[in-house]
């Protein structure tokens, strides 16, 4: 099935560091979506963007919709050991249909 | 408001059996999808239904359905079970305001095929 390029795939980070993830696609998208999912959990919804240019915050967290519509970042700063987990990216070009990034697994080293 | 429930959240099957997966959607959410999810192959669609009706599908065998029910909830069931079933099968809700439609997942039932 069809997946977003999402990158790093993993990173280990010491705790309080800066963290930057990106995903791309090859299809133009009106909404990107961020995701967090804990082991054995459900992926829990961390920020939406619905405009090029967008730059939402929640928290310690920042995303951007790209202006190309084709990509998107997540920022989170200071890192903490609960930010461990794996990051999806989702894009949807308004068929309500959503395309899932690869995921980006992080860990803190407390 | 009380978010998206699956259930069971486990299941052990055998190969040939069949399953049938519940989900809950979000009040006032009249827009559910499934996905599979498996660490080979990420977050994969399966089929998305709005008001009873399937409106989008995935690359999926026909072992693979999917139903609405008037009040939104909806059932997954996957026939003749193969071992390659074996997966986190995810549920989310959304409501569409104008341009903006989000997903919101449910906790997943983890099928084992045995």
């Amino acid at each position: 099935g069809q997946q977003l390029n999402q990158s790093p795939q993993s990173m280990f980070i010491q705790e309080g560091e800066d963290v930057s993830m990106n995903c791309t696609s090859s299809s133009i998208f009106n909404t990107w979506l961020w995701y967090k999912q804990d082991p054995g959990e459900g992926p829990v919804l961390l920020i939406a963007l619905y405009k090029a240019g967008e730059l939402t915050s929640n928290g310690r967290l920042t995303a951007q919709f790209g202006i190309t519509r084709k990509d998107s970042f997540l920022n989170i700063s200071a890192s903490i050991p609960s930010d461990v987990g794996i990051y999806f990216c989702a894009g949807n070009s308004g068929t309500y249909k959503y395309i899932f990034g690869t995921g980006t697994r992080l860990k803190v080293l407390a | 408001k009380a978010g998206v429930t699956q259930t069971p959240r486990y299941l052990i099957k055998t190969r040939g059996q069949q399953v049938t997966l519940s989900c809950s959607p979000i009040s006032g959410h009249r827009s559910v999808s499934w996905y599979q999810q498996t660490p080979g192959q990420g977050l994969q669609f399966l089929f998305e239904y709005f008001s009873e009706t399937q409106r989008n599908k995935g690359n999926f065998p026909g072992r693979f359905s999917g139903r609405q029910f008037s009040n939104s909830r909806s059932e997954m069931n996957v026939s003749t079970l193969e071992l390659g079933d074996s997966a986190l099968y995810l549920c989310a809700s959304s409501v569409s305001t104008g341009t903006k439609n989000i997903q919101y997942f449910g906790a997943g039932t983890r099928l084992s095929v045995l």
